[in-house]
């Protein structure tokens, strides 16, 4: 199994459809991870759990809502979204080391995701 | 506030040249890690190297060399010898250690997109 794995890694929705991106970590970290990449676009940060909790919304809208049930997974939940909203979505985890700060983050494949 | 700058957005080569890809970074923080990614047509970001920002030493990793300047802020990426598997886009990242929130962060540069033809 790869380290961290995402599904679908394709998605096609309307703009008012709902849907979930999943994420699941198999290393043992305890931070988790989601970031936007668009086109000629930097790579954004969206939100950051630390400890299943949430500890960073970059300014997120509130039609993207994250949910971490656990240490290992990582779900993104989809609604009303916009066509420039389309963009490959990567998860990614980490071990964050209290004081000393965090090991280097490893990436799922992401999903590329489609709004028409 | 933190931020990082590729400033080539697209580079060219022939199999077995050298490329150096450029960094260069802006924090205040002075304690951060900096990294390098690696991203096939695949998608996923491959990890390549941490370095803190107490270390110096220029490292090598078979035709990977990085070269760390503090005092200018860089951290460039040599590939010797290039190969066409190396065609890919790579990104230079920061996380700083500012505690609290800040842990994990990372900050991305635009990316440089490298084709090696053979």
């Amino acid at each position: 199994e790869t380290g961290v794995t995402q599904t679908p890694r394709h998605l096609v929705m309307g703009m008012t459809n709902k849907k979930s991106l999943k994420c699941e970590q198999h290393l043992g970290h305890n931070a988790m991870y989601w970031y936007k990449q668009s086109a000629k676009k930097p790579l954004e940060l969206m939100f950051v759990y630390n400890f299943k909790e949430q500890t960073e919304n970059n300014s997120v809208p509130s039609r993207f809502s994250p949910e971490c049930p656990n240490s290992s997974h990582l779900f993104l939940h989809l609604h009303t979204l916009q066509p420039e909203d389309s963009a490959l979505y990567l998860c990614a985890s980490s071990q964050i080391l209290t004081g000393t700060g965090n090991t280097e983050a490893f990436f799922g494949q992401g999903t590329r995701l489609t709004v028409v | 506030a933190q931020k990082v700058t590729q400033a080539q957005t697209e580079i060219s080569v022939v199999e077995k040249e050298d490329v150096t890809l450029d960094c260069v970074y802006e924090t205040r923080d002075t304690t951060y890690y900096l990294f390098w990614y690696k991203q096939p047509p695949s998608g996923e970001l491959v990890f390549l190297i941490r370095r803190n920002s107490f270390d110096e030493q220029n490292e090598i990793s078979g035709r990977y060399s990085w070269n760390f300047q503090k005092s200018t802020s860089s951290f460039n990426f040599t590939i010797t010898a290039s190969q066409v598997v190396d065609s890919a886009v790579y990104f230079c990242a920061l996380s700083e250690l500012g505690g609290g929130t800040s842990y994990g962060k990372l900050t991305f540069g635009q990316g440089t997109i490298l084709t090696v033809h053979p």
